[in-house]
């Protein structure tokens, strides 16, 4: 079965920047997108089509792609900014099913 | 603005079916390319997709969960169900349904989604 794979956790100090690697095989020629879940929370788009950032999604936020890896960047973290966050593509073909990653979360420190 | 809302029980016995619905105002999906998907999560797990139906009644399941999955839609409703048999305790998750923007590859994700509803099976 095809997996998207994160780093389980991420922790950065306020004002720092936090990175956030997700890969996969089909991810060169599928876009990737992000999505931020708070606890308790259902989760949030925050990055679509590897690299763009949805309306009301803070500058800060950043994605970029290589390859098979993708990263979300979150540039001078806040504290709000903690949360689980999920990559999510596609298969190959990019019709048949779709995959979330394992998920990393980032703790404020 | 597209809001999205999960309903059905939030207790099933092992071996029964689920059926859950979705009920959604801001966009029809009588609408060219638009589609809804489910996505569940156990607790403190990660996001798995389920299904997704499309406005043109095209459907895709996950690979791993296909034969025990239907999704349908109700448009007049706007609603769209999900049953899925057999139920087991590995299945208490949440459940959330999503809207999908688009079929291109460039509208692979889900936003925005439902709050989700909390299926616990036991016996």
């Amino acid at each position: 079965s095809y997996e998207l794979t994160q780093p389980p956790s991420v922790s950065v100090s306020p004002g720092q920047t936090a990175k956030i690697t997700c890969s996969g095989d089909a991810l060169s020629k599928q876009y990737t997108y992000w999505y931020q879940q708070k606890p308790g929370q259902a989760p949030v788009l925050v990055m679509y089509k590897d690299s763009e950032r949805p309306s009301g999604i803070p500058e800060r936020f950043s994605g970029s792609s290589s390859g098979t890896t993708v990263t979300l960047t979150i540039s001078g973290v806040q504290a709000e900014d903690e949360a689980d966050y999920y990559c999510q593509s596609a298969d190959s073909s990019g019709t048949y099913f779709y995959v979330f990653g394992t998920g990393t979360k980032v703790s404020v420190l | 603005q597209i809001t999205l809302k999960e309903s059905g029980p939030t207790l099933v016995k092992p071996t029964q079916t689920l059926t859950l619905t979705c009920t959604f105002s801001g966009f029809s999906l009588s609408t060219s390319g638009v589609g809804v998907g489910w996505i569940r999560q156990p607790p403190g797990k990660a996001l798995e997709w389920l299904a997704l139906i499309y406005w043109n009644d095209d459907k895709r399941y996950s690979p791993s969960l296909k034969s025990r999955l239907t999704i349908t839609k109700d448009t007049s409703k706007s609603q769209v169900v999900l049953t899925m048999t057999n139920m087991d305790p590995v299945d208490t998750a949440t459940y959330y349904c999503a809207h999908k923007p688009g079929i291109a590859a460039a509208h692979n994700c889900f936003d925005p989604w439902g709050q989700g509803t909390l299926v616990t099976v036991s016996s």
